[in-house]
């Protein structure tokens, strides 16, 4: 069956970066874009962009263009989501899920905590 | 960006009530659009896509519709299991955006 399995929760002090992964199995990795999200604490979802593990191909939304980077490992099917120069803003759980357009599979979301 | 509207934004029901959630795009979307159960602390769980084709494994009791910039959840007897929060998707266009939200609660 299809799985997405993140990391763990992350503390971090602003200025910081962190790298969530996200491991996939049980279907073709090559095929199917990976999507990563966040929400912070009471709030809905935010779609953050997505890379495509065929080519490497990656879209961002403007909000986190240049603040974001977004690869693959094909040989461990595992996508990496790092964000730089965090502030307390981003404190959120951050999700993997598979495709871009409805997301039927998803990981089970990072916390991610900025503070001083 | 497309702006999506849900509302209301919080709804109050007893369980066997008929619950009705609308979304609304900023610009046409056609019928590219998905809707979403999330609990505490879970990732969102896929009911509709396409908006009205039920994905598998979700009970019959939701369904959607509509098209263009109007959309509509129905949950036609609500069931304890399904008071949660709700978000409507759009993937008609880049940036992939979601309605703020419809929190189903007990009344």
């Amino acid at each position: 069956q299809v799985q997405l399995v993140q990391s763990g929760a992350e503390v971090k002090k602003p200025g910081a970066s962190v790298k969530v992964s996200c491991k996939t199995s049980g279907y073709p990795f090559s095929i199917y874009i990976i999507s990563w999200l966040r929400q912070a604490p009471g709030q809905g979802l935010e779609w953050m962009g997505c890379i495509s593990p065929g080519n490497g191909n990656t879209n961002y939304t403007q909000r986190f263009q240049g603040r974001v980077t977004l690869t693959t490992d094909t040989a461990t099917t595992t996508s990496y989501m790092e964000l730089r120069g965090l502030t307390p803003d981003d404190t959120a759980i951050y999700f993997c899920a598979r495709g871009v357009d409805y997301l039927a599979h998803w990981g089970q979301g990072a916390l991610v905590t900025v503070s001083s | 960006d497309i702006q999506m509207t849900q509302s209301p934004s919080t709804l109050s029901a007893f369980v066997g009530d008929r619950v009705t959630i609308t979304c609304r795009a900023s610009q046409s979307i056609s019928r590219w659009l998905a809707w979403y159960q999330q609990k505490p602390g879970k990732a969102p769980k896929l009911l509709i896509y396409k908006a009205s084709s039920l994905e598998v494994g979700v009970p019959s009791r939701f369904s959607g519709s509509g098209s263009g910039t109007e959309f509509t959840l129905t949950i036609s007897t609500l069931q304890p299991d399904d008071f949660a929060t709700y978000y409507c998707q759009q993937y008609n266009t880049f940036p992939l955006t979601f309605g703020g939200g419809t929190k189903v609660d007990v009344k």
